[in-house]
């Protein structure tokens, strides 16, 4: 099915290791976004792509790095992780930045705990 | 700053029982706001963009409304399938990132 697809869908990390989220789509959109979700705080963006090529940070862009790959492929990098990156990690995208006639597909997240 | 309220945090209804979530907001030149649907477990799903007051949108039970204020989404005789959270997403033309901003999402639960 088209769509936003991620992985890892779970992952268990200790404090100072660091992961790669992966996030790929196949609708040909040119924006993708990484956001995180906390209980009681909702969704919060941390990077986005407007384009192959760009990147830009979001509300909450420390501890994190991202590569826009291709135009079909976002990754979001913990380098050292900490216990406050636990939260589930949602990757979206949208046909163009500034117009959402359609808003964001949504993957179906990452949930990451870090111990 | 632009701001996303929503309300009520959660709402508890009986099959059939029609009732409104809320979405206020304060931003300066509003683009689009935009209601989703995410089910637990899984990633939040589009449902509707509002670009005007006086603009409505339509699907099955659910029905958007704008004001310049606010937006409501109404259920009218939900169903068990309806339960889930909705999110309100606001997007303004000032700022120069056109980026949504998201309230913290009504948890709505029907029973049957």
């Amino acid at each position: 099915n088209a769509g936003v697809t991620q992985t890892p869908k779970f992952q268990v990390l200790k404090t100072g290791q660091s992961m790669t989220l992966q996030c790929a789509q196949d609708m040909n959109h040119n924006s993708m976004y990484w956001y995180r979700q906390d209980p009681g705080m909702g969704l919060r963006l941390i990077y986005y792509s407007a384009s192959e090529g760009t990147t830009d940070k979001g509300e909450v862009p420390n501890g994190y790095n991202v590569s826009r790959l291709n135009k079909r492929e976002f990754s979001l990098r913990l380098e050292s992780a900490a216990p406050s990156q636990t939260s589930v990690y949602f990757c979206a995208s949208s046909a163009q930045k500034g117009l959402l006639k359609k808003g964001y597909t949504f993957g179906s997240g990452t949930r990451l705990t870090v111990v | 700053e632009d701001q996303v309220t929503q309300s009520p945090e959660a709402l508890r209804l009986q099959e059939g029982e029609s009732s409104s979530l809320n979405c206020s907001y304060t931003v300066s030149g509003l683009r689009g706001l935009f209601w989703y649907r995410q089910d637990p477990g899984k990633g939040p799903e589009f449902l509707f963009t509002l670009y005007s007051a006086g603009e409505e949108k339509e699907k099955e039970r659910l029905k958007a409304t704008l004001t310049k204020k606010e937006s409501f989404l109404h259920i009218t005789a939900p169903k068990p399938e309806d339960s889930a959270t909705y999110l309100c997403a606001v997007q303004a033309g000032t700022g120069g990132s056109y980026i949504p901003t998201f309230g913290r999402g009504t948890s709505l639960i029907v029973h049957p």
